[in-house]
C-alpha cells in the first residue's frame, strides 16, 4: 500500500509570493489532515478533512491559508501571499477514524526569505 | 498555553539500558494519548497509545504508562536499541474536541552504543 506522498519536498518563495502544497492521501481514507510545525516548536493541528468537506479548520491561522480537497481524493494547501512566519514543516496525514490510525507523509519543508 | 509538554528536549541512553521519555499534560478532559516517533526528513510515525481509562498499554519493547491524577504520562523502552534513535513527540486527543492532535515539542533520544 502507498503511503501519504506530499509535493514538493521542499520549497523556497519570497516573501509575498504564493506556494501550493499537496498531498496524496492512502487510498480509501476519508479523513485528512493537515499539521505545521515550526522550528523547535510542537506539531500543531491545522485542519482536517472528511472527504471532501472540512470537518475542523480552527488551527488555521489566518486567512491567507486557504486548504481544498475536490472529490475527496488529494488535498492542497495554498499559502498567499507568504510571510516569513510561515516558514516550517507542513505535514499531510490521513486515517480511516477520527483520533488514532493516522499515518504522515514526509512533509514538505516551506522556507519563506 | 502549550498543553501537552515535553520537558527534556533530548535524552542520551546506553544500548541495552532503559529508556523512559516523560510527557506532562495539562488539560483533563483529553482522553487519548499517543506516542510518535520522527526520524529526520520522515513524517511521524505511530508508535503506541493508551486510553485515559487504562494505566498501562505494551507492545514489545514498548510501554506506555498513565498517570491521571499527575496528568503525567511516560515511554519506557527496553532494551533500547542503536535504531531507536529519533526525536519522540507526544500527543493527546480530546474525543469530541477539535479533531486535531495536540503535540508536545519532541524529545530527542540518543542511543549510544
Amino acid at each position: 500500500e502507498a503511503g501519504v506522498t506530499q509535493f514538493p519536498s521542499h520549497s523556497v518563495i519570497e516573501k509575498g509570493q504564493t506556494v501550493t502544497l499537496r498531498c496524496d492521501p492512502i487510498s480509501g481514507h476519508d479523513n485528512l489532515y493537515w499539521y505545521r510545525r515550526v522550528m523547535g516548536k510542537e506539531i500543531k493541528f491545522l485542519l482536517h478533512f472528511v472527504k471532501e468537506s472540512k470537518q475542523d479548520e480552527s488551527g488555521m491561522p489566518n486567512n491567507r491559508f486557504l486548504a481544498e480537497r475536490t472529490g475527496g481524493t488529494y488535498s492542497t494547501l495554498k499559502v498567499q501571499p507568504a510571510e516569513l512566519e510561515d516558514s516550517g514543516v507542513y505535514f499531510c496525514a490521513s486515517s480511516p477514524r477520527v483520533g488514532d490510525g493516522y499515518t504522515f507523509g514526509s512533509g514538505t519543508r516551506l522556507t519563506v526569505v | 498555553d502549550q498543553q501537552v509538554k515535553q520537558n527534556s528536549p533530548s535524552l542520551s541512553v546506553q544500548e541495552g539500558r532503559i529508556s523512559i521519555l516523560n510527557c506532562d499534560y495539562t488539560n483533563s478532559m483529553f482522553d487519548y494519548f499517543l506516542w510518535y516517533k520522527k526520524y529526520p526528513a520522515e513524517g511521524p510515525t505511530f508508535l503506541i497509545s493508551i486510553s485515559s481509562i487504562k494505566d498501562k498499554n505494551e507492545d514489545g519493547r514498548f510501554t506506555v504508562f498513565l498517570n491521571k491524577s499527575a496528568k503525567h504520562l511516560s515511554l519506557h523502552i527496553v532494551p533500547s536499541q542503536p535504531g531507536d534513535s529519533a526525536v519522540y513527540f507526544c500527543a493527546a486527543y480530546l474525543r469530541g474536541g477539535a479533531d486535531g492532535l495536540t503535540f508536545g515539542k519532541g524529545t530527542h533520544l540518543i542511543i549510544q552504543p
